[in-house]
């Protein structure tokens, strides 16, 4: 499910499940993005990143979707442990290699 | 060693304080930066350093002020800060104009009294 207004919004899975977690960016000459995952008490940590001249990218156990025509990333996590509860945050960069905004956060919520 | 140091993890100040925050990095990386994060929100970009020299400053109030001493080391130095400065505190540090990920330390946890 998810939440609105003042929190941020959450999606809960069942572990095992594949879970989709989305972004809107907003700037179109942004040509660099990257998800990371932050858990409670720590610092972003890196995912994945995609550059604006491609539309998807594998990693492990993770892909990246970009459509640049409406300005939107996606996370996909196949077969979410429950490792994988944390806030995730999709960022852009603004300036080349210099300017990481980041986007508004999901929370992740994996039931065993 | 791909890490982002961040000392102190924790700090608790009084607005007439002056204390300085932290950060290390090794990664030969010549691109830092300073983050703000309240609770429930995303990191805000507040300081970028490129090559040791301030590139990006998003109009953040003068009572902080960063320092970067050496391309391994960057500093947030806090005076007269104010209760809804409490935040948490985040460095990074990545290569300059290379598009590639930036590195976050742990963060500082930073309460003001």
């Amino acid at each position: 499910g998810e939440s609105v207004g003042l929190h941020l919004p959450t999606l809960s899975v069942q572990e095992g499940d594949n879970s989709i977690i989305n972004c809107a960016y907003s700037n179109s000459a942004s040509d660099y993005f990257i998800w990371y995952k932050q858990e409670s008490g720590k610092g972003p940590q890196f995912i994945i990143d995609i550059r604006s001249n491609m539309d998807k990218r594998q990693g492990q156990r993770v892909t990246v979707l970009l459509n640049k025509t409406v300005k939107h990333l996606s996370l996909q996590i196949a077969a979410t442990q429950p490792g994988d509860s944390a806030v995730y945050f999709c960022a852009e960069d603004m300036e080349y290699g210099n300017k990481l905004v980041f986007g508004a956060g999901t929370i992740l919520r994996v039931k065993s | 060693d791909t890490e982002v140091t961040q000392t102190p993890k924790h700090l608790v100040m009084g607005m007439t304080n002056k204390k300085s925050l932290k950060c290390e990095q090794h990664m030969g990386h010549r691109a830092m930066y300073w983050y703000k994060q309240k609770a429930k929100k995303p990191p805000e970009l507040m300081f970028v350093y490129s090559y040791e020299k301030l590139s990006i400053n998003e109009s953040v109030p003068s009572r902080f002020s960063p320092e970067c001493p050496n391309s391994s080391l960057l500093n947030l130095h806090l005076h007269a800060l104010q209760p809804e400065d409490s935040a948490l505190y985040l460095c990074a540090s990545s290569q300059e104009y290379s598009n590639t990920e930036a590195f976050f330390g742990q963060g500082t946890r930073l309460t003001v009294v």
